[in-house]
């Protein structure tokens, strides 16, 4: 089944350990990316990633790293945490197709807590 | 800079038509998404349209295209209780690999 996976699906942390919520795609997608999703604020893009060993900023990327070693893969890693990063979280992907639809894929989401 | 807006809540009776409306703001947009999430959920891609193209139809949904507004809005048709959900309009920026997402509708539908 084509999906993308994202994994915990739930997380409680405490401020300042490093943590990664990995996300895994089965499509042999070329672009990936990671959302936020907070009340009121609807998804706000934290960084993308075009294809293997390039990634770049989104809207929202403080905070946050990235790596993407292989195309299926893209963790997204927080160093030092703080309780302003609890917020849902989603990983996407698509077919990189330039100008053409491409619509995204979602994982189910990883709800992180950090207190 | 970009935007996309949308109402927070929306609550209709089951069987009336739900109209959840969208605003954007970047005018070169190629396409505009649909997407619908259920709790507990990521977001699942419910229909699409192209920026040259006022309307598409497909089965209960009909989504309209106003350019010159930069407004979109999707219509469900005979809605059920199957559709409670959120659903956010959101936009591919043109000549990017940006997507900008609305803040989501939440639809309530009523037994």
């Amino acid at each position: 089944e084509a999906q993308v996976t994202q994994n915990p699906r739930y997380l409680i942390t405490v401020t300042g350990k490093k943590l990664t919520v990995t996300c895994s795609q089965n499509m042999n997608h070329e672009y990936m990316s990671w959302y936020r999703q907070d009340p009121g604020l609807g998804l706000r893009q934290i960084y993308y990633s075009m294809n293997v060993e390039v990634t770049d900023k989104g809207d929202v990327p403080e905070g946050y790293k990235v790596s993407r070693k292989e195309k299926r893969n893209f963790p997204l890693i927080l160093e030092s945490p703080s309780p302003n990063q609890t917020s849902l979280y989603f990983c996407a992907s698509s077919l990189d197709r330039g100008p053409y639809n491409s619509p995204l894929h979602f994982g189910n989401g990883t709800r992180l807590t950090v207190t | 800079g970009e935007d996309v807006e949308q109402s927070l809540f929306l609550s209709v009776r089951e069987g009336d038509s739900s109209v959840i409306n969208c605003t954007y703001t970047d005018s070169s947009s190629t396409y505009l998404y649909w997407y619908k999430q259920e709790p507990g959920a990521g977001l699942q891609l419910l229909t699409y349209i192209f920026s040259n193209m006022d309307m598409k139809q497909d089965q209960r949904l009909t989504v309209l295209l106003n350019k010159k507004d930069k407004h979109l809005s999707l219509r469900i048709a005979d809605t059920q209780t199957g559709d409670s959900a959120i659903y956010f309009c959101a936009e591919r920026i043109s000549g990017t690999y940006k997507y900008i997402f609305g803040t989501g509708t939440r639809l309530k539908v009523l037994a």
